[in-house]
């Protein structure tokens, strides 16, 4: 079945600066992937997603770009701030009604 | 627009104790349902899904069983629970096809003493 790896584990970043989490899935079929951030004790939320027809997507400073060939998908976060600060999970699917998650980053921000 | 809710926040059970979570969805049809148990300072682990009334999708083995009584309604119950069975509950639903986003409930937070 679908394997996703997810890395770094943990990651720290000054404010201002970029911070970059990557995924990499095992079946070349899938072909939706979101992104869920959960700050401290609350349920993940969806900030972003792609589907494999497009290679990148941007809200804001949030972007996530997908590399099909290489089967990899990965969140930029540009000109980062504290609230930042969270876990943030990818998932991966194929025409299913399951999403394979990754084991999680945690992002930490500082001042 | 679409809303879901999970209740109890938090439950303090004794260990051998039976356990019954809810979870609904308002403003959709024939969602599909999920339950999914988050330990401290890790990932999310899927234990059921379901796709309809009556059809549940077991992940995992465990004691504990989930069911879907109603459309939007999902129950993930124990008949006793094991110190094991601690964590954060976390219900979600996403539209029905496939490949869709979910979408999570607050979550219950259960310990076991």
């Amino acid at each position: 079945g679908e394997n996703v790896e997810q890395h770094p584990s943990t990651l720290s970043v000054q404010e201002g600066d970029s911070a970059v989490i990557k995924c990499t899935y095992s079946d070349s079929a899938s072909n939706y992937f979101p992104w869920y951030k959960q700050e401290l004790g609350k349920r993940p939320q969806l900030i972003i997603d792609i589907r494999s027809n497009v290679g990148e997507k941007k809200d804001q400073r949030i972007a996530v770009t997908l590399n099909k060939t290489a089967k990899h998908f990965s969140l930029h976060i540009t000109e980062t701030q504290p609230e930042d600060s969270a876990v943030y999970f990818c998932a991966a699917s194929k025409d299913t009604d399951k999403l394979i998650f990754g084991t999680g980053t945690r992002l930490q921000v500082f001042p | 627009s679409q809303t879901i809710h999970q209740w109890p926040a938090t439950l303090v059970q004794p260990v051998g104790s039976p356990l019954s979570l809810e979870c609904t969805v308002e403003g959709t049809s024939n969602p599909n349902l999920y339950w999914y148990r988050q330990a401290a300072g890790r990932g999310l682990q899927l234990l059921f899904y379901s796709v309809g009334i009556g059809q549940i999708s077991s992940e995992v083995p465990q004691n504990l069983s989930a069911s879907r009584p109603q459309d939007r309604q999902f129950i993930l119950s124990s008949k006793k629970l094991l110190l094991s069975d601690s964590g954060f509950y976390l219900c979600a639903w996403s539209p029905g096809g496939g490949n869709q986003p979910q979408h999570f409930g607050d979550g219950t937070r259960l310990s076991i003493l």
